[in-house]
């Protein structure tokens, strides 16, 4: 099936530092998410990209859909302690709601 | 409270027990998926449902089964649990295809 690679697997900030992760396909997406998560609770939704070239931005996070349709990346400016977590890119390869997931990436942010 | 609400949150079943997980969404979603999330694997789907009475597999759909006689329930069936079946189980639901999931807190299952 498609996999998606994410890198890097985990990262140790100084908090006001800005982060920097993406995730490439073997194939081609439709559609690309970034995900959250905290201890013990589900994914929540942070940004969501439709269209290759695409970048949106949702505060102090931003997100790009590639221009060849197999990678994302998203970037969070001036880390602060709350940004501690796993990081999810999500890809949708077809046209129906088949959605694959990354292996995350845990930030670390210290204070 | 609007979202996805599965029951139970922790779950400890003996090799070849059976049991469901349930999962319930108030939003009138359409689009419903069961995840399942081991150490450093990320998500891995197991099932979806694009409606009531429409369902699918996923990438690791062995040794579980599924069924969508409404839009809201979505359960998660397991016929004779394994040890490799110890994960955290998600489900999510989503309004519209591609547009991202809202999920549930989770089910934290151990087999032994």
């Amino acid at each position: 099936g498609q996999q998606l690679n994410q890198s890097p697997q985990s990262m140790f900030i100084q908090e006001g530092e800005d982060v920097s992760m993406n995730c490439t396909s073997s194939s081609i997406f439709n559609t690309w998410l970034w995900y959250k998560q905290d201890p013990g609770e589900g994914p929540v939704l942070l940004i969501a990209l439709y269209k290759a070239g695409e970048l949106t931005s949702n505060g102090r996070l931003t997100a790009q859909f590639g221009i060849t349709r197999k990678d994302s990346f998203l970037n969070i400016s001036a880390s602060i302690p709350s940004d501690v977590g796993i990081y999810f890119c999500a890809g949708r390869p077809g046209t129906n709601n088949d959605m694959r997931f990354g292996a995350g990436t845990r930030l670390t942010v210290k204070p | 409270n609007a979202g996805v609400t599965q029951t139970p949150k922790f779950q400890v079943l003996k090799t070849g027990q059976s049991m469901t997980l349930q999962c319930a969404q108030d939003m009138n979603h359409e689009y419903m998926s069961w995840y399942r999330q081991d150490p450093g694997m990320g998500l891995r789907l197991i099932h979806y449902s694009v409606g009531a009475g429409i369902t699918d597999q996923g990438e690791v759909p062995n040794g579980y089964n599924v069924s969508r006689s409404t839009t809201e329930d979505f359960p998660l069936r397991l016929l004779s649990a394994a040890p490799s079946q110890t994960s955290v189980y998600f489900c999510a639901s989503s309004y519209s295809v591609g547009v991202g999931y809202t999920f549930g807190s989770g089910t934290r299952l151990t087999v032994v």
